[in-house]
């Protein structure tokens, strides 16, 4: 198993270009979720997804989009990118069956906008 | 409202020192939390859960509800334990996939 992956690594962009982050995970699993992570900030929850067609907000969810058309794939969409948009986001995913909610977490996506 | 509070951004401690990194959380019903370590530039993974009561890398952490605390602790702090940390509170509204985050305690550890 691959776990999540995450691409790309890292990126930069300018004020006003949009982009997509990719996510995907081959466990099966029904949730899967969108942080970014700021220093001094921890972790928020940006979108999440209980499953296939079915997304909802999380706390800080301005600026970015997703859809989930697969259990596999959830990606991110910046629309139009702001330097307030400069983090390290993270993808995750979860069950609720035998690892009981843990998350297990891709390994970053640097994004600068400048 | 569900919270988790780690009060210190930052411990340093030397070598063979005990360790204690606090966390508090607010929820009035039974708690579900975790311990998230995060080494320089890798991805979060799972430390412990307070259900398992499992002892990893020599840490533990015990739930205390009359206090509504989950303190990572260990009594002799190695070198490569030196990370960030992260207190995480399984959220039981919206999602139940999701976890609440504390701010995150950077350990530092001296040789």
């Amino acid at each position: 198993n691959a776990g999540v992956t995450q691409t790309p690594k890292f990126q930069v962009l300018k004020t006003g270009q949009s982009m997509t982050l990719q996510c995907a995970q081959d466990m099966n699993h029904e949730y899967m979720s969108w942080y970014r992570q700021d220093p001094g900030m921890g972790l928020r929850l940006i979108h999440y997804s209980v499953g296939a067609g079915i997304t909802d907000q999380g706390e800080v969810p301005n600026g970015y989009n997703v859809s989930r058309s697969t259990t596999e794939d959830f990606p991110l969409r910046l629309l139009s990118a702001a330097p307030s948009q400069t983090s390290v986001y993270f993808c995750a995913s979860s069950s609720s069956g035998t690892s009981g909610y843990e998350q297990y977490f891709g390994p970053g996506t640097r994004l600068t906008v400048t | 409202a569900q919270r988790v509070t780690q009060p210190e951004k930052l411990l340093s401690v030397f070598k063979g020192a005990p360790v204690e990194l606090k966390c508090n959380y607010s929820y009035s019903g039974s708690p579900e939390l975790f311990w998230y370590v995060q080494y320089s530039r890798q991805r979060l993974q799972l430390l412990l859960r307070h259900i398992s009561r499992e002892s990893i890398k020599g840490f533990t952490a015990d739930l205390n509800k009359g206090e509504t605390s989950f303190h990572l602790k260990k009594p002799f702090a190695q070198e490569e334990d030196s990370a960030m940390y992260y207190c995480a509170l399984r959220s039981y509204g919206g999602s139940q996939g999701n976890l609440i985050f504390g701010k995150g305690t950077k350990l530092s550890v001296k040789p």
